[in-house]
């Protein structure tokens, strides 16, 4: 069965500063892997996906992330936060398999202060 | 492309009612997807079609729950006899049959149950 992590529910971080969230997965064969993010009463938008392609993704937002095998990780990461940026984000994994139904972490949520 | 469609946004129903949820994929996707979400969590795999067909369901699906997706095209999701325990996030996500592709969410329909 596949899992993800997600450390920190919460992460706060300054106006312009890097944003750095972790991301890390349990899973028998490399899945693929994507970051949603998720605003107050709205569903879940894609940020990213990772498809075995370049293990460096960049997303919507000015948001990347990295594919680390040996890490068994996908952190996610923006070099300068915007207030816009305040929002709950989830990292999901899906087997490379037919169906693909999604593997969810429990979420970071982000303040961004002023 | 209109995006997923959920309806209703909002259903607040008393212990022990039924209540039926509507989702309307994006129009070329062949893919349904179920999902519910409890308050700081992030979202559980429900059950997922394939165009007509109901090809996987999890556990958590109880028997008081069931889906159908008639003709290919929108999807519902009832509950019998509701309990406070279904209060949740129900969201409804659609891909094409490329297992590459990422899954695109409604903005879900929000159950409470009194």
């Amino acid at each position: 069965a596949q899992s993800v992590t997600q450390l920190g529910s919460h992460v706060s971080v300054s106006e312009g500063a890097l944003v750095l969230l972790r991301c890390n997965y349990s899973s028998s064969v490399p899945p693929y892997l994507f970051w949603y993010v998720q605003y107050p009463n709205q569903g879940l938008q894609l940020l990213l996906k990772y498809t075995s392609a370049a293990t460096l993704v960049k997303g919507i937002n000015g948001f990347e992330a990295e594919f680390k095998k040996s890490e068994t990780s996908f952190h996610l990461t923006k070099p300068s936060a915007h207030m816009s940026d305040a929002a709950e984000y989830f990292c999901a994994v899906s087997p490379k398999a037919a169906g693909n139904k999604l593997t969810f972490g429990g979420g970071t949520r982000v303040l961004v202060k002023p | 492309d209109t995006g997923v469609s959920q309806n209703p946004r909002h259903k607040i129903t008393k212990r022990g009612q039924n209540v039926t949820f509507r989702c309307d994929p994006i129009s070329e996707h062949n893919r349904l997807y179920w999902y519910r979400q409890t308050l700081g969590q992030g979202p559980e795999f429900l059950t997922y079609f394939q165009n007509e067909a109901q090809l996987e369901k999890s556990r958590l699906l109880s028997d008081r729950f069931s889906a159908e997706r008639p003709k290919g095209s929108f999807s519902t999701l009832e509950i019998q006899r509701t309990e406070q325990g279904d209060s949740a996030m129900y969201l409804c996500a659609s891909s094409s049959r490329d297992s590459n592709q990422p899954q695109h969410f409604g903005d879900g329909t929000r159950l409470s149950i009194l």
